[in-house]
């Protein structure tokens, strides 16, 4: 199959501490890994993206792995802030223009 | 450069009816691909056309349909509508100017709701 399983599916965390949201993949083709960011009522915003020659990178607070060999890929957001809070979603992405997205996570910042 | 965008932004219609959307992508980005969000499903990938052929097909019925244009701009079409149809249906445009996956940037969405 080409499924993304992603995890948690709800995340709370106070402010300033950091987020981890993990995802694992399946299909072998897929060369690229993008996460969005969706605020209520808004389109999905891409975030970060990593492709499958790159095992790591950041920007600013957010960063994101790739192991290929355990086929799973993780978001990491620090020092969080209230407007953080959103809904994650994780792609599996192949070179062909289809994206399969995960379930997406919850994320909530209290102050 | 302008962003994605999609029209008309809301939609209503009845059991039966049959529906197109559209989308116009950023400037210069020659592939587009159609995702369907649901509470339920999530986001379903539709269809991806790049230089107006189908390059890649989700697991929907034949009721949904797209095509392209030479301006790539892109319409889909959904026929006899159902009332699980309804949904925030958004497009994306892609550069498509690399061999691996390409970013792709989501328009505002139409949400379509069927009576």
């Amino acid at each position: 199959g080409e499924n993304v399983e992603q995890h948690p599916s709800t995340l709370s965390v106070q402010e300033g501490d950091s987020a981890v949201i993990k995802c694992t993949y399946s299909d072998s083709a897929s060369n690229y890994f993008p996460w969005y960011k969706q605020e209520l009522g808004k389109r999905p915003q891409l975030i970060i993206d990593i492709r499958s020659n790159v095992g790591e990178k950041k920007d600013q607070r957010i960063a994101v792995t790739l192991n290929k060999t355990a086929k799973h890929f993780s978001l990491h957001i620090t020092e969080t802030q209230p407007e953080d809070s959103a809904v994650y979603f994780c792609a599996q992405g192949d070179s062909w223009g289809k994206l399969q997205f995960g379930a997406g996570t919850q994320v909530v910042v209290t102050p | 450069k302008a962003g994605v965008t999609q029209t008309p932004r809301y939609l209503i219609k009845t059991r039966g009816q049959q529906v197109t959307l559209s989308c116009s992508p950023i400037s210069g980005h020659r592939s587009v691909s159609w995702y369907q969000q649901t509470p339920g499903q999530g986001l379903q990938f539709l269809f991806e056309y790049f230089s107006e052929t189908q390059r890649n097909k989700g697991n929907f019925p034949g009721r949904f349909s797209g095509r392209q244009f030479s301006n790539s701009r892109s319409e889909m079409n959904v026929s006899t509508l159902e009332l699980g149809d309804s949904a925030l249906y958004l497009c994306a445009s892609s550069p498509r100017d690399r061999g691996l996956g390409e970013t792709q940037y989501f328009g505002p969405g139409t949400r379509l709701l069927v009576l």
